[in-house]
């Protein structure tokens, strides 16, 4: 099975600050054959499902505010919050969508600082 | 607007049975993958199984293989999950979705094995 091993597994950053979280797995996601990566990302507060993000590793979902951007390509990614605002307190996951069994990422808590 | 409302959770003791439903809205449910994924209580996600459009091809987490079913009813635009044999560790937070990326989701269904 893929391992998703996302980094760090909690995270405190100032509002108006730049928030990281990185992702990576234990197999390339990367599809040759469309040159897609296989990657998503997605946000979760308590007590409510979770919500995508991100998709094809750097495709923003409709809706969601452009302070979010995914990157990076096979093995290694990265959620970028580019002005954490106190609404992105969440669990952050990764998650393959290449391989089956999919598999998520443990899980990054962000918090304000 | 895209709906898909888990049900059939609840209190089971262990070695027991119960059966999950999704119904789904909103969309061509018959032209899209689906799958099922859990959370345990204070846990991250866990996908748990995914199932083809037509219902023919299915795959399972190993924890689960040989005690679950997913299937659907493409007629009824309803997914389900059978879950026999539970355990404790199979209590958590059973939440539908398409699958691939995964867009939409159900609001979950609490299943709690406990004696």
């Amino acid at each position: 099975d893929i391992v998703m091993t996302q980094s760090p597994d909690s995270l405190a950053v100032s509002l108006g600050e730049r928030a990281t979280i990185n992702c990576k797995s234990s197999q390339s996601v990367l599809y040759n054959s469309n040159n897609k990566n296989y990657l998503a990302w997605y946000q979760q507060k308590p007590g409510q499902p979770p919500k995508l993000l991100i998709y094809w590793a750097s495709t923003r979902q409709s809706g969601v505010p452009d302070r979010f951007s995914g990157s990076g390509s096979g093995t290694d990614f990265t959620l970028t919050i580019s002005s954490l605002q106190a609404e992105d307190v969440a669990v952050y996951y990764c998650q393959q969508y290449y391989f089956t069994p999919r598999t998520f990422g443990q899980g990054t808590k962000l918090e304000i600082k | 607007e895209v709906q898909l409302v888990d049900s059939g959770g609840g209190l089971v003791q262990p070695g027991g049975s119960l059966r999950l439903s999704c119904a789904a809205s909103g969309f061509t449910f018959s032209n899209y993958w689906m799958t099922w994924v859990r959370q345990a209580p204070g846990k991250g996600l866990e996908w748990v199984a995914n199932i083809n459009q037509d219902g023919r091809e299915k795959y399972y987490v190993d924890s689960v293989k040989g005690r679950f079913t997913i299937s659907r009813d493409n007629a009824k635009n309803s997914l389900y999950l059978q879950m026999n044999s539970l355990t404790v560790e199979d209590t958590a937070i059973y939440y539908c979705a398409k699958d691939g990326y995964n867009d939409y989701w159900g609001q979950g269904t609490l299943v709690t094995v406990s004696s």
